[in-house]
């Protein structure tokens, strides 16, 4: 079936660090992809996305990987700040009426 | 920068009690949709919305579910008859397009069935 799934539910770096989300996906059909990032009591907020005939994309201090080989995608985000902690949710769409798939989601936690 | 607007941001309600969550689009939008999301879990698809119809459903959205746009600006989620098991966030969120960036979600409503 249709999925989206995560390989590390957390992830904890320091100030000014990099850090990597990973997220794994099952249909081969995707069409595009795209990263939320979810504060506390709010919805996802748009960070990037990517489609299926692109491996890579740049945005302010993100880049997004995507390997259709391994069915790989990935969330770089470069200086990490305190302000990026958060859920991080990779979700896909593409191969239903507009339907987003999600992941499970990774907790960024940056600390000072 | 054009939001999606949900009201009320929390509702509690008793178990077999009817709610209604409402959303307001961003107003060039055509495409809307309900997803949820049960504390600590992934963000779930309920239904999207196209030209006054439903375009998709996932298997949660059953019978006791239903959308609806009302007038030109709103667009609700009716649940019946709330379970327990219905808690959780509930996002609206609106499109340009099928497939195009701008999937814009709104802040949620938390339901609470007690």
């Amino acid at each position: 079936g249709e999925s989206v799934g995560l390989h590390l539910p957390t992830l904890s770096v320091q100030e000014g660090d990099n850090s990597i989300i990973n997220c794994a996906y099952s249909n081969s059909a995707s069409d595009y992809f795209i990263w939320y990032k979810q504060e506390s009591g709010k919805g996802p907020q748009f960070i990037i996305d990517i489609r299926s005939n692109m491996d890579k994309r740049q945005g302010q201090r993100v880049t997004v990987l995507l390997n259709k080989t391994v069915k790989h995608l990935s969330l770089q985000i470069a200086a990490t700040q305190p302000g990026d902690s958060a859920v991080y949710f990779c979700a896909h769409g593409g191969t239903s009426y507009g339907k987003l798939t999600f992941g499970q989601g990774t907790i960024l936690t940056v600390h000072p | 920068e054009p939001e999606v607007t949900q009201t009320p941001s929390h509702q509690v309600t008793q178990m077999g009690q009817e709610v209604i969550l409402r959303c307001v689009p961003i107003s060039n939008h055509l495409y809307f949709y309900w997803y949820r999301q049960i504390l600590g879990q992934k963000v779930e698809f309920l239904v999207s919305f196209y030209n006054n119809e439903i375009s998709e459903k996932s298997e949660i959205f059953d019978d006791q579910f239903s959308v609806e746009r009302p007038d030109g600006s709103n667009f609700t989620l009716k649940i019946r008859s709330t379970k327990l098991e219905d808690s959780a966030m509930y996002f609206c969120a609106s499109s340009e397009g099928v497939r195009v960036t701008g999937y814009t979600f709104g802040s949620g409503t938390r339901l609470t069935v007690v």
